[in-house]
């Protein structure tokens, strides 16, 4: 089945310590992008990959990194942590080339930092 | 900034068809308008994209301005199932080496049974 998974789906962790969120999909898609959303503010693009090793900031890049070393996983990093980051954050993936494709999206984290 | 403009939320019946505009008055040519919903606290669901004539699909209807600065969902016959968060965006298509998306804020469509 043809999917973007992401891991975990719920974590609450503490301020300034370093964690990871997993994105991988099954579909060779090119195109990964993380996003996080928050009440009331919508869906706001963190960062994304348009291929292996290409990766671009989005609107909300402060405080992440990622990296993409296979075509298939596209991990969020938070170094260090703050309670601001407290979210729901989505990964998604699409093919990209001469026409425009759609968005995949992962089920979705909620990352609590207290 | 967001490149398009929605309203906040909209109501519509069971059964009628539900309208969602989308206001993308700074489109450029090379830009496509795509439709996502997002139920609850889920993935957003990818529905519709075009780029300048208007599409129909399984789900939807999009129907394109011919200047293109706006455009128009419609779910044919809405359900209790289609209440969620609509969000218009426009996305350049092809090798851009610069893909930032901008979703917005979207249009909450409630149906009333």
């Amino acid at each position: 089945e043809a999917q973007v998974t992401q891991n975990p789906r719920y974590l609450i962790t503490v301020t300034g310590k370093k964690l990871t969120v997993t994105c991988s999909q099954n579909m060779n898609h090119e195109y990964m992008s993380w996003y996080r959303q928050d009440p009331g503010l919508g869906l706001r693009q963190i960062y994304y990959s348009m291929n292996v090793e290409v990766t671009d900031k989005g609107d909300v890049p402060e405080g992440y990194k990622v990296s993409r070393k296979e075509k298939r996983n596209f991990p969020l990093i938070l170094e260090s942590p703050s309670p601001n980051q407290t979210s729901l954050y989505f990964c998604a993936s699409s093919l990209t080339g001469t026409f425009s494709y759609e968005q995949y999206f992962g089920p979705g984290t909620r990352l609590t930092v207290t | 900034d967001a490149k398009t403009t929605q309203p906040p939320s909209m109501d519509c019946a069971e059964g009628r068809a539900a309208n969602l505009p989308c206001n993308h008055s700074t489109i450029s040519g090379n830009e496509y308008v795509y439709w996502y919903r997002q139920i609850h606290s889920q993935g957003p669901q990818y529905i519709i994209h075009g780029l300048k004539n208007n599409e129909t699909n399984e789900m939807a209807s999009l129907i394109i301005t011919e200047d293109r600065k706006s455009s128009t969902l419609i779910l044919p016959h809405a359900t209790l199932r289609d209440t969620a968060v609509y969000y218009c965006i426009v996305r350049v298509g092809g090798m851009n080496r610069d893909d930032k998306i901008i979703f917005g804020k979207g249009t909450r469509l409630h149906i009333l049974p």
